[in-house]
């Protein structure tokens, strides 16, 4: 079957640092993507990774480990504007998008 | 670049109408768009693959009859709820793989919330 998990949601104060996790069990994959979605709005893509390893873009850095399955997306120096759900979805086989439920990041000052 | 148009942003309509939602690649071509559904505090639900030229995939639960789904162009799909009802209110929204680039990313538009009364 093809199952992706992420944390409901997490809650995390301005200008820390929060990280977080996608498992995901998928028939083939062609890599993972990290979205962001405000409330009411459509996603928008923050990062893709199909290799192995650590991706860093400004404040936010996405990690990927094939041979476990995860992911993270790591965000630095918080900003209230952060405050989101982050979607993680892997392509699969057929080049489809899996999705996860997402994760709802609350952002506190 | 790769810029998706919707329209309408917002539509209420009265139970037993039909709603017609387009979905619009501005600068770029798309050979499959996405039509999804969202409801509140819900993740993003896939409801059909739509493919130019060809008939739209259907997920698995999703009527056909009920959400047509129109390819016509590689720059334009739109997305039709016949016989609209209250639990057809929802975000809808549609993405787009551009035809020259290999990741796979899908861009989305701007999303339509549907009321129906």
């Amino acid at each position: 079957g093809q199952n992706i998990d992420q944390p409901t949601e997490m809650t995390a104060t301005e200008g820390a640092i929060v990280q977080i996790n996608c498992t995901y069990q998928t028939s083939g994959f062609n890599g993972l993507f990290w979205y962001q979605q405000h409330a009411g709005e459509a996603p928008t893509f923050l990062s893709y990774n199909v290799l192995d390893g650590l991706e860093e873009k400004g404040r936010f850095s996405s990690f990927l480990s094939r041979s476990k399955g995860y992911s993270y997306l790591l965000l630095k120096e918080l900003q209230m504007k952060d405050s989101a759900s982050y979607l993680c979805a892997t392509l699969d086989s057929n080049y489809q998008l899996i999705w996860g439920a997402g994760t709802k990041l609350i952002i506190k000052p | 670049g790769a810029v998706v148009s919707q329209h309408p942003s917002w539509v209420i309509c009265k139970s037993g109408t039909s709603v017609k939602i387009e979905c619009r690649s501005l600068d770029f071509q798309a050979t499959t768009m996405f039509w999804y559904r969202q409801f509140p505090k819900q993740s993003l639900m896939l409801m059909a693959t739509s493919n130019e030229g060809s008939k739209a995939t259907y997920e698995q639960g999703v009527e056909k009859d009920k959400f047509l789904i129109n390819h016509a162009s590689l720059t334009l799909s739109t997305l039709t709820v016949t016989s609209a009802h209250p639990e057809d209110s929802s975000f809808y929204i549609c993405s787009a793989r551009d035809l020259e680039r290999e990741t796979y990313e899908q861009y989305f538009g701007p999303g339509t919330r549907l009321t129906v009364t």
